[in-house]
């Protein structure tokens, strides 16, 4: 059974950069599409982007010019940085994986979720 | 940007009912729609892949229809553990878009 787990800091001061990483366990994390994806408190989805793990990326282009994202193969892990954060990217983050099966491409496995703050 | 558009924002049901949610999308995405259903807390689960297509372990009372911008989710009998928030999410493109949810609640 795959398993996703999002870990880093839970505070972040406003201007910094907001450092997430995803680790995959009970499975590969070659041959897939690995997106993060947001939710503020008491709203919906937001689709930060995705990797895949020769290194192509996709970024939402509301945040393109803010994000970046790596993956480090050797240890099952992918990661999202996020440039000068504001109030306004305070939510929980979540890492998910992208199959393409079935006719459809859907994200199949989310991590549970991390929360974290944008405050001084 | 593909604009997903849900309806209704919310609803309320009781333990039986035949619920439908509908999802539009802006412009055609063939049948790359997904479902997803979230909890209080929890990340959202996949439900219907490809427009129609039941995700392994999900109940059959769950289905999906549609294709090109006009798609359905329908719960053919409620449960109370359906109370929750659903997504629709289109796969056609990138960037990938969400819905902004149907909230079911108990009537």
């Amino acid at each position: 059974q795959v398993q996703l787990q999002e870990s880093g800091p839970g505070l972040v001061k406003p201007s910094e950069t907001l450092s997430l990483t995803c680790t995959v366990s009970g499975g590969s994390i070659t041959t897939y599409f690995w997106s993060w994806i947001r939710q503020p408190a008491g709203k919906g989805l937001e689709w930060i982007g995705r990797i895949y793990t020769g290194g192509t990326t996709n970024y939402n282009p509301s945040l393109k010019s803010r994000v970046t994202m790596s993956v480090d193969t050797s240890k099952n892990q992918f990661s999202l940085n996020l440039t000068s954060v504001t109030a306004a990217d305070t939510a929980v983050y979540y890492c998910a994986r992208e199959v393409a099966a079935g006719g459809g491409r859907q994200f199949d496995y989310w991590g549970q979720g991390t929360l974290v703050t944008v405050s001084s | 940007d593909i604009q997903m558009t849900q309806s209704p924002s919310s609803l309320s049901a009781s333990v039986g009912d035949r619920v439908t949610i509908t999802c539009r999308a802006s412009q055609s995405i063939s049948s790359y729609l997904n479902w997803y259903q979230q909890k209080p807390g929890k990340a959202p689960e996949l439900l219907i892949y490809a427009a129609s297509s039941l995700q392994s372990g999900v109940p059959s009372r769950f289905s999906g229809s549609g294709s090109a911008t006009d798609f359905t989710l329908n719960i053919s009998s409620l449960q109370p553990e359906d109370f929750a928030t659903y997504y629709c999410q289109q796969s056609y493109s990138t960037p990938r878009t969400f819905g902004q949810g149907t909230k079911v609640e108990i009537k």
